[in-house]
């Protein structure tokens, strides 16, 4: 149990696009969702904490109107990166907590981001 | 704010041997939980361990224990009988117990390498 998927798993885009990345809890209610940026051989920075039904909460110096972030129900939340550029490059990892449960956050598998 | 430090960026044992890994984290707060998760090189995000920070007694999950110092702000992961299944990078992770402020903050991360 708590799986959490994630699609695409890769995705390469043209500069000025818009790429939308799902994060899905397959098996269980995730009231928060949290995403992550990891630039290669780096951490993982926490980008924002999204909640079922409300706005997203953006970490300090992440853009929210460049990092769009929608949790419209309890198994699915969106990360949208508009008009992306080379720099937005990096590999983005969700994860989700259970409904109830504060303890433990169940990662995706992540989706790697390549802008050309 | 809470950091995370892991002084480590990469590390070897011989297959069957026992390594430690160092984390130290720095916080003003009295509950919270720390973690250690593996990340191998699917990059998928593990789970390792967890220590809640109001319980004495080190967590212990098979061939892998924590040394959990709460006054020195210590939290080192031991891994006995090493396996090839070990390599990967190891993260330590700081979150808070406080309610709405359940996101982790992690170290820089340690490189596993095990030698046959």
């Amino acid at each position: 149990g708590a799986v959490v998927s994630q699609h695409p798993s890769w995705v390469i885009c043209k500069s000025g696009t818009s790429v939308k990345i799902e994060c899905r809890s397959l098996d269980f209610q995730a009231t928060t969702m949290f995403w992550y940026r990891q630039f290669p051989k780096q951490s993982l920075m926490l980008m924002a904490t999204s909640n079922e039904g409300s706005k997203a909460t953006y970490e300090q110096g992440v853009e929210k109107d460049k990092f769009l972030i929608n949790h419209a129900s309890l198994t699915l939340s969106t990360l949208t990166v508009t008009s992306a550029h080379p720099e937005d490059s990096s590999f983005y990892i969700c994860s989700a907590r259970i409904a109830g449960d504060r303890n433990e956050q169940f990662f995706g598998p992540g989706t790697r981001l390549t802008v050309l | 704010a809470q950091t995370v430090t892991q002084s480590q960026p990469e590390m070897s044992v011989q297959e069957a041997e026992t390594v430690t890994l160092s984390c130290t984290y720095d916080t003003s707060e009295s509950d919270y939980y720390l973690f250690w998760y593996k990340q191998p090189p699917s990059r998928q995000m593990i789970l390792v361990i967890r220590q809640e920070a109001y319980k004495q007694q080190n967590a212990t999950e098979n061939r892998f224990s924590v040394n959990f110092q709460k006054a020195a702000k210590s939290f080192s992961l031991k891994i006995s009988d090493s396996q090839l299944g070990d390599a990967a990078m190891y993260f330590c992770a700081y979150r808070s117990a406080n309610f709405g402020n359940e996101k982790l903050t992690f170290g820089t991360g340690t490189r596993l390498t095990i030698i046959p």
